[in-house]
């Protein structure tokens, strides 16, 4: 099975840098996604991490250790626009690959 | 399409009613997924689709689910004699392919209110 746990609620300051992290318990892996959603919108991709190390896009990073079953997505100078929920996910070996989501963690960006 | 699209984006039906919500993926998307998010919530997985066969459909909560996928395209997911724990926003999600590093792109859900 699989387990994915993220904090429930985030609060960070405009222009700062915030990092939300995700522990996941799976009996199998091939990546691990980090998805955006606004509130009353559909979630939107972020990035993809299948090997260890920092993947960097922009202002957003994400980090993942397998072995630990760990991963963070970093923010980087924050604006009010980042206030949203963000959706750790993993994929799970098998003939299919079903994408399980964590229940996200709400950031909260105040001036 | 441009993107996924799901209809209709609002449904209101009354207790003891059967639903069906539609989902179109996004052309050549041979993966398709369904979800289902009730208010604050994460997202609830229900079923995945390779192609028209559904390998896992492991997240559909009762006999009442159900789904099927024709063609390799347009999904339906059917609600049987709805209950008013079935109100939730139900996302449709579509990839490329299921096996590289290819993300979901969702659509803008249906929301079902069951009164």
């Amino acid at each position: 099975g699989q387990n994915i746990d993220q904090p429930t609620e985030m609060t960070a300051t405009e222009g700062a840098i915030v990092q939300i992290n995700c522990t996941y318990q799976t009996s199998g892996f091939n990546g691990l996604f980090w998805y955006q959603q606004h509130a009353g919108e559909a979630p939107t991709f972020l990035s993809y991490n299948v090997l260890d190390g920092l993947e960097e896009k922009g202002r957003f990073s994400s980090f993942l250790s397998r072995s630990k079953g760990y991963s963070y997505l970093l923010l980087k100078e924050l604006q009010m626009k980042d206030s949203a929920s963000y959706l750790c996910a993993v994929r799970g070996f098998g003939g299919y690959q079903k994408v399980t989501f964590g229940t996200g963690t709400k950031l909260q960006v105040i001036p | 399409g441009a993107g996924v699209s799901q209809s209709p984006s609002n449904k209101v039906t009354e207790k003891g009613k059967d639903v069906e919500l539609r989902c179109d993926p996004i052309s050549g998307h041979t993966a398709l997924y369904w979800y289902r998010q009730s208010l604050g919530q994460g997202l609830e997985f229900l079923i995945y689709f390779q192609g028209n066969s559904a390998p896992d459909k492991s997240g559909l909560p009762s006999d009442r689910f159900s789904a099927e996928r024709t063609g390799g395209s347009v999904s339906t997911l059917t609600i049987q004699r709805t209950q008013q724990e079935d109100s939730a926003v139900y996302l449709c999600a579509s990839s490329p392919r299921s096996e590289l590093n290819t993300e979901a792109f969702f659509g803008q859900g249906t929301r079902l209110t069951v009164v």
